[in-house]
């Protein structure tokens, strides 16, 4: 089952702040965020894991409510550099990791 | 540079026709997997391979198959092509399970079938 992720595309302004939301219908082991640039492979960026643990970038922040099967991505303060498109993936056991339709952030000076 | 290596970057080839796309995962790396990604579908896992042995599963069809060598390099063949599998296919590495691990992703095999 694919992730839901919301809002489809944001555009910003450089400093501003960004939430993108994964919701699941399943229930939740992990959750893997990549960001992906126009023309480039995905990147990582964060895994959190069920119990609470994190694994990833030191300038980009998620939360990940088990019981709601949702993540949300926070991006404070964003730079150019921040553009691109984030997907966020679920799952990764037998029936592999399943990513979102993704979410498409464009900041402009 | 992720470590991943896929080649070619790019195949151009005809309907019905067969071909394989190769990928070389970051050194160390067990897992590989296959990943299609059209503009309509996002990015779709296809297969995982752990050690040479098929581990997971995806949206993979029956037209298209995979392994993952000694040496730990992979192939995806795809056969009897169709219009609707031109697609760019990413390879992406680990060390272990998806689950709870980064994978790295190559530049992709953009596959245009004419």
């Amino acid at each position: 089952q694919q992730p839901v992720q919301s809002p489809q595309a944001v555009i910003l302004r450089e400093g501003e702040d960004a939430v993108i939301n994964c919701s699941s219908s399943k229930a939740l082991y992990s959750v893997h965020w990549y960001r992906q640039k126009h023309g480039e492979a995905p990147v990582f960026l964060m895994i959190l894991l069920k119990g609470g643990e994190q694994k990833g970038h030191d300038k980009i922040s998620a939360s990940f409510n088990e019981k709601k099967q949702q993540s949300s991505l926070y991006l404070t303060a964003s730079q150019l550099s921040y553009s691109g498109t984030y997907f966020c993936g679920t799952g990764g056991g037998a029936d592999g990791l399943t990513f979102g339709k993704g979410t498409h952030l464009i900041i402009q000076p | 540079d992720s470590g991943v290596t896929q080649t070619p970057k790019h195949l151009i080839t005809a309907t019905g026709q067969r071909v394989t796309l190769r990928c070389s995962p970051r050194s160390g790396d067990l897992s590989v997997y296959w990943y299609q990604q059209s503009l309509d579908q996002g990015l779709q896992f296809l297969i995982q391979y752990y050690n040479g042995e098929e581990r997971a599963k995806g949206n993979i069809l029956e037209r298209f198959s995979a392994q993952q060598f000694p040496d730990l390099h992979s192939e995806l063949n795809l056969s009897s092509l169709e219009l609707g599998d031109s697609a760019l296919y990413f390879c992406a590495s680990s060390l272990g399970g998806q689950q709870n691990t980064e994978a790295f992703f190559g530049q992709g095999t953009r596959l245009t079938v004419v």
